[in-house]
């Protein structure tokens, strides 16, 4: 059972650098989610999704952009990476008000 | 969201009951009580949730106050791998596919 899956689980960049981070979930859910994780923090939500071709911002969207062309995935994307944005980021899905399936993070350093 | 309030830490010792509590003094009609944990290096995982009656599933027992403005977590008897953060979350579910607001949580400590 894949459910969620993240890629990459580990990157390092230097500022300025831009990346994708993948998301698919295989549970043909039509909510998704990008959180993103602090430490010793909660998450907060950047972006989500509530179906294909459509996106929304979270609390924190400043410097990301998404994308949902196809159902099963959700990308996140950083255009010009900025040290601030070091942190765990955590793609999650769901149907409705149902609970929400979380993958196991991508750890992102920013140098 | 209504907002909850979770004791930082919590102790237990291995094959114990732990109750963790949770305050929601402005919960509304409509918000269902949601629980999540976090293990180490990996994302939430959702545990269980109630909106009135107390509830019960493989992993635990969700025990609602009857003013709905507390509620207990309880897991019957902690592993080693109970050691989590713990996420007492409200979501009202006419605001369907809105985002998780996650406070610290309670970080569970399990000793064996």
């Amino acid at each position: 059972n894949a459910g969620v899956t993240q890629t990459p689980k580990f990157r390092v960049l230097k500022t300025g650098q831009s990346m994708t981070l993948l998301c698919a979930q295989d549970m043909n859910h039509e909510y998704m989610y990008w959180y993103r994780q602090d430490p010793g923090m909660g998450l907060r939500l950047i972006h989500y999704s509530v179906g294909e071709g459509t996106t929304a911002k979270g609390e924190v969207p400043d410097g990301y952009n998404v994308s949902r062309l196809k159902k099963q995935n959700f990308l996140l994307g950083l255009e010009s990476a900025a040290p601030s944005q070091t942190s765990v980021y955590f793609c999650a899905s769901s149907d409705a008000d149902q609970p929400q399936h979380f993958g196991d993070g991508t750890r992102l350093s920013i140098l | 969201d209504a907002k909850t309030t979770q004791p930082n830490s919590m102790e237990s010792n291995e094959e114990e009951p732990v109750h963790l509590p949770c305050n929601h003094s402005t919960i509304s009609g409509t918000d269902y009580i949601h629980w999540y944990r976090q293990l180490p290096s990996q994302g939430p995982e959702y545990v269980i949730h109630g909106l009135t009656s107390n509830v019960n599933n493989r992993m635990a027992s969700l025990a609602i106050a009857e003013d709905r403005k507390s509620s207990t977590l309880i897991l019957h008897r902690a592993t080693l791998r109970d050691a989590a953060v713990y996420y007492c979350i409200l979501r009202d579910p006419n605001q369907a596919g809105t985002a998780l607001i996650f406070g610290k949580g309670t970080t569970l400590s399990v000793s064996s």
